[in-house]
């Protein structure tokens, strides 16, 4: 299984970040596995950002639930990341993650750098 | 929200050596799913243990972890030359996931 992040590396203050994260490998619509995404600003620890399954059921972090939008396209094996009204605190590598049932994140996409700067 | 703590901070030791760093929880993680990641410098997180003591595939035996309830070790016997990264404690029992603050692990 692989997973690829791919989306701009730069968005502007207030903008949306949108980040897509193609599996290969494997099926999306697997019923034992979820798909989420991740972030960790530079030099700092990983925070995650929310979990999607292949029905579209989705589970956010609370902290950013506001502005968070997860969704799956399964005819194209891709999940995708919308972050609203973006600031420098956003500015972080994203990566998106298999977890299977009963498991942790047991598949990591290679990450994507997003910068937030005017 | 369950809160991760990881200690110590950084940990220097040498190559031989045994390491033994440690994560404590605000609150029970429940089922005992805890989960520790490995990370190096430029590249993503690589899963070692979850289920607080199960390794996962292809990680060496010399990778264990133990505990339940609100207190868990990994415990890495004889360092390697690449064991040396940041490792992570994740919970996975409870929304939000959620991660410690890292012990980065560093040649002496």
């Amino acid at each position: 299984l692989q997973l690829q992040e791919s989306g701009p590396g730069l968005v502007k203050p207030s903008e949306t970040l949108s980040l897509t994260c193609t599996v290969s490998g494997g099926s999306i619509s697997s019923t034992t596995h979820y798909w989420g995404w991740i972030r960790q600003p530079p030099g700092k620890g990983l925070e995650w950002i929310g979990t999607i399954y292949y029905s579209g059921t989705t589970y956010y972090n609370p902290s950013l639930e506001s502005r968070v939008t997860i969704s799956v396209d399964t005819s194209t094996s891709q999940f995708s990341l919308k972050l609203s009204s973006v600031t420098a605190a956003d500015t972080a590598v994203y990566y998106c993650a298999r977890r299977t049932s009963g498991w942790p994140f047991d598949c990591w996409g290679q990450g994507a750098l997003v910068t937030v700067s005017s | 929200e369950i809160v991760l703590t990881q200690s110590p901070g950084t940990l220097s030791l040498s190559p031989g050596e045994g390491a033994t760093l440690s994560c404590r929880a605000s609150q029970s993680v429940s089922g005992s799913y805890l989960a520790w990641h490995q990370q190096k410098p430029g590249q993503a997180p690589r899963l070692l243990i979850y289920g607080a003591t199960s390794r996962a595939t292809g990680i060496p035996d010399r990778f264990s972890g133990s505990g339940s309830g609100t207190d868990f070790t990994l415990t890495i016997s004889r360092l390697e030359p690449e064991d040396f990264a940041v490792y992570y404690c994740q919970q996975y029992g409870s929304l939000p996931y959620t991660f410690g603050q890292g012990t980065k692990l560093e040649i002496k």
